[in-house]
This record gives C-alpha cells, sequence and structure tokens, in this order.
C-alpha cells in the first residue's frame, strides 16, 4: 500500500461547482497533513495546513480522520484558476520528512 | 524575503557526463529536501538534511546521486554518469522547522540526451 494515495483524475468540473477531493494515508503515527497545489510546470506550493478540527480558508475547507486515516479537500464555487494539481501531503510520523501523494488533477471550464 | 532558489533552471546534458545541480535555501531555514519529478508523476523523495544532523540519503536511487550541505546553507545535488533516466525536475525546497511547511524552489530541469 502506498504512503499516501489519491486519486490521480482528472476531475472536470464547470465554473461555480463544488467538487471534493479525498486522499488516504498508512502511518496511522503522522501528524502533520497538508495540501499542496501544483500548476502545469511549475514548484508546489502549500495551499493549506489540514487540523484535526477541520478548517477553513475562503473557498476551501480542509479535513482530516485520524480514524479512517483520510483527509478530505473541498473547493466551493470553482473558479477557472482553480485548474491545478492538488497534492496531498504526509508527515511520516517520525516528524522528519513529508511523503506527497502523486495529485488530483483539477480542471475548471467554462 | 527571497525564497529557494536553484541553478541552473535547465540543465541539457549528455549520457555518461556528471552533472551538478545547485539549491540556495531561505536563510534560517535548517532542513533542506532535494526532490525528483518525472514528467507526469508524483514528487519522489531523494534526501535532506538537517542542520548538522547525518543526511536521510534513504531516497537517492543509485550510488550515482550523491548530496552536499555545508552547515545551513548551499546544497549541491551531484549526478554522476547521467543516464537518460535521470531526465526529470529537481526540486529543492527548506523549512524551518521539520516536517512542517515546505518551500519550493522553481527546480531545475534535466534533460539526458
Amino acid at each position: 500500500r502506498k504512503e499516501v494515495e489519491q486519486d490521480p483524475g482528472p476531475f472536470n468540473v464547470p465554473e461555480g461547482a463544488t467538487v471534493a477531493f479525498n486522499c488516504t494515508y498508512s502511518n496511522s503515527a503522522s501528524q502533520s497533513f497538508f495540501w499542496y497545489r501544483q500548476d502545469c510546470r511549475k514548484e508546489p506550493k502549500l495551499l493549506m495546513s489540514v487540523y484535526s478540527s477541520g478548517n477553513e480558508d475562503g473557498r476551501f475547507t480542509a479535513q482530516l480522520n485520524r480514524a479512517s486515516q483520510y483527509i478530505s479537500l473541498l473547493i466551493r464555487d470553482s473558479k477557472l484558476s482553480d485548474s491545478a494539481t492538488y497534492l496531498c501531503v504526509v508527515n511520516g510520523g517520525g516528524g522528519n520528512k513529508l511523503t506527497f501523494g502523486t495529485g488530483t488533477q483539477l480542471k475548471v471550464e467554462l | 524575503g527571497a525564497g529557494v532558489s536553484q541553478s541552473p533552471s535547465n540543465k541539457v546534458t549528455e549520457k555518461g557526463k556528471d552533472v551538478e545541480l545547485r539549491c540556495d535555501p531561505i536563510s534560517g531555514h535548517t532542513a533542506l529536501y532535494w526532490y525528483r519529478q518525472r514528467l507526469g508523476q508524483g514528487l519522489e523523495f531523494l534526501i535532506y538534511f538537517q542542520g548538522n544532523s547525518a543526511p536521510d540519503k534513504s531516497g537517492l536511487p543509485s550510488d550515482r546521486f550523491s548530496a552536499e550541505r555545508t552547515g545551513e546553507s548551499v546544497s549541491t545535488l551531484t549526478i554522476q554518469r547521467t543516464q537518460q533516466e535521470d531526465s526529470a525536475v529537481y526540486l529543492c525546497a527548506s523549512t524551518r522547522i521539520m516536517g512542517n511547511e515546505q518551500f519550493f524552489g522553481p527546480g531545475t530541469r534535466l534533460t539526458v540526451l
């Protein structure tokens, strides 16, 4: 089983739609969770951290389910500019390195 | 302030040649990571450095790959006797606290002919 698994997509959605991505992780000792965004041919950039109680940043909501070992990202009122690959990132439990999922590709269309 | 910088931005080399890639982390960031990303694929961890501790080299794919870092400054990733399969974008990231948000450089796109 991969340490971090994501549905690669692509998710093709119309502008204004709500879309959700899930990610599962294998190490139950993991403590830190993040969503990164990567635009085509660019470096990854932090979108948001994921906190145990769930957190929201504008149109983006992240949630963590420790019991089932998955995290989710919800994007409301999607914009064309949201088109990118979304990377689920988990620390390995030892706190020393982050493991990146292979990413879920989102395409927002007119 | 300045972000993570990497050089060169692009490198084209012939099979069998050695290449050296450079990363300048954000000042004050104690941890530095190298990743490889092949076209259309996810990030592959290569190596990380934390202060003066021994680096974690567990992700290096072969003994042709090596990396150095002096203190908490510049790091170089060296690939000896390059192969076509080494073609990828090599990304460097730094972080102030291990396990927390990593800030990435723009990467070096390596093409081995």
